[in-house]
This record gives structure tokens, C-alpha cells and sequence, in this order.
């Protein structure tokens, strides 16, 4: 497509429920990340991905966060056992590869209750 | 790994005035620096970046420096317009890798 889609655009979850989180990335790009924006903060890093490589899973705040990329194409972030403190927008970008510059998608903003 | 320092926090400056905005890293292996603008429910958009074998980037009102001993790049921005007010993030990686940003910018250019 012609930019980053991110679906849901909003979702509300109760706490203790499971939620999956996609991006569509730009057709060619080979590089995938998950980014998460607290209210008024900036960018913590979640996950990578870069073709058919190991993904870099550094970010991810605890074993309930998990993220797939299928066929370098679609990522899917799930979330288990949502948390209260896991309330934010979650941005998906691409790239070309690591090391260009990102095309960010508008994000999904999770709001637990 | 990667640490990137962005200054000030928050900026406000008379719309035709110029705006600065500083950022320092810390990896000597990082050699990419971009920088992007985010409007209010927007994803952030990259405005304008800059490789390490270059030292100055300008595109029109925008431009990037880039002081690699020193490890700092800046953005400036000229003749600023109301549309200019958001929030800008600098970011530095290396080769094949992910970006680190800094805690970001909040420009407000006054009417």
C-alpha cells in the first residue's frame, strides 16, 4: 500500500484479556519495528524485525508482549494479560532495511480499563 | 547501546523567528541521524536526516548539522509558520539497525 497500516485504530480491553495488535508495512520494506508512546512521552523501542533474520526482541517489556512477522510482510503484536500500565499507542513502522529512515503507521491506541 | 540526548524539552518562538533543536548520542558506531515531526493523533513523519559523511543537510527552511567528534546534530528551522508547531524527535542508529530516539521536542510558533 501506499503508507503504514495499523488496525485497530482504538481499542479499549478490560484488564486481564489478550489483545493482538497489526501492521501492514509498506510492499518492499524489509524492516519492521513496534514502538510504544505513553501519554505526552516519546518512543520506547519494542521489537524489530529485518527479513528473514532473528528478530530483536530487547524492548519487549515482559514475557506477556509477543510479536510476529509473517512472511516478511503483515506483523502481528499480542499483548497477554493486559495490564493497566499497558495503556498507549502502539506505533508500527517500516523501513527499507535498518539504518533508513521510517514511515510510520498512525498507531493503535490501547487503553486498558 | 545507544543513548540520545534531545534539548530543550520544550520551545516556543515567534512565527518568522528561527527554532534549534539539540541532540547529543552516545554510540561513535552510529551513523545515521534522522529527524521527525509528529502532529497531534499523527504518527511521527520523517522531515529530514543525515548521514554520517556529510556535515550539513538543507532542505528549503529546514536544515541538519552534524558534529561527529563532538557527537551532537542539531535541527534548525527558519522563518517558522504555525504549521511548524509539534512535537520533533531526533533519532541515531547504525547500519542495518534500529533507531534510537530522543525524549522529543515540543515547538509552539506564536502568530
Amino acid at each position: 500500500g501506499a503508507g503504514v497500516s495499523q488496525s485497530p485504530s482504538n481499542k479499549v480491553t478490560e484488564k486481564g484479556k489478550d489483545v493482538e495488535l497489526r501492521c501492514d508495512p509498506i510492499s518492499g520494506h524489509t524492516a519492521l519495528y513496534w514502538y510504544r508512546q505513553s501519554l505526552g512521552q516519546g518512543l520506547e523501542f519494542l521489537i524489530y524485525f529485518q527479513g528473514n533474520s532473528a528478530p530483536d526482541k530487547s524492548g519487549l517489556p515482559s514475557d506477556r508482549f509477543s510479536a510476529e512477522r509473517t512472511g516478511g510482510s503483515v506483523s502481528t503484536l499480542t499483548i497477554q494479560r493486559t495490564q493497566q500500565e499497558d495503556s498507549a499507542v502502539y506505533l508500527c513502522a517500516s523501513s527499507l532495511e535498518g539504518g533508513h529512515g521510517y514511515t510510520f503507521g498512525s498507531g493503535t491506541r490501547l487503553t486498558v480499563v | 547501546g545507544e543513548n540520545v540526548e534531545q534539548h530543550p524539552s520544550t520551545l516556543s518562538v515567534q512565527e518568522g523567528d528561527s527554532a534549534v533543536i539539540k541532540c547529543t548520542y552516545s554510540d561513535s558506531a552510529s551513523n545515521y541521524f534522522p529527524w521527525y515531526k509528529q502532529e497531534l493523533g499523527k504518527g511521527p513523519q520523517l522531515i529530514i536526516d543525515i548521514r554520517s559523511n556529510v556535515g550539513e543537510k538543507k532542505d528549503q527552511r529546514i536544515a541538519v548539522t552534524l558534529n561527529k567528534t563532538a557527537k551532537h546534530f542539531s535541527l534548525h528551522i527558519t522563518e517558522t509558520q504555525p504549521e511548524d508547531s509539534a512535537v520533533y524527535f531526533c533519532a541515531a542508529s547504525r547500519n542495518a539497525g534500529k533507531s534510537t530516539f530522543g525524549d522529543g521536542t515540543t515547538l509552539t510558533v506564536k502568530p
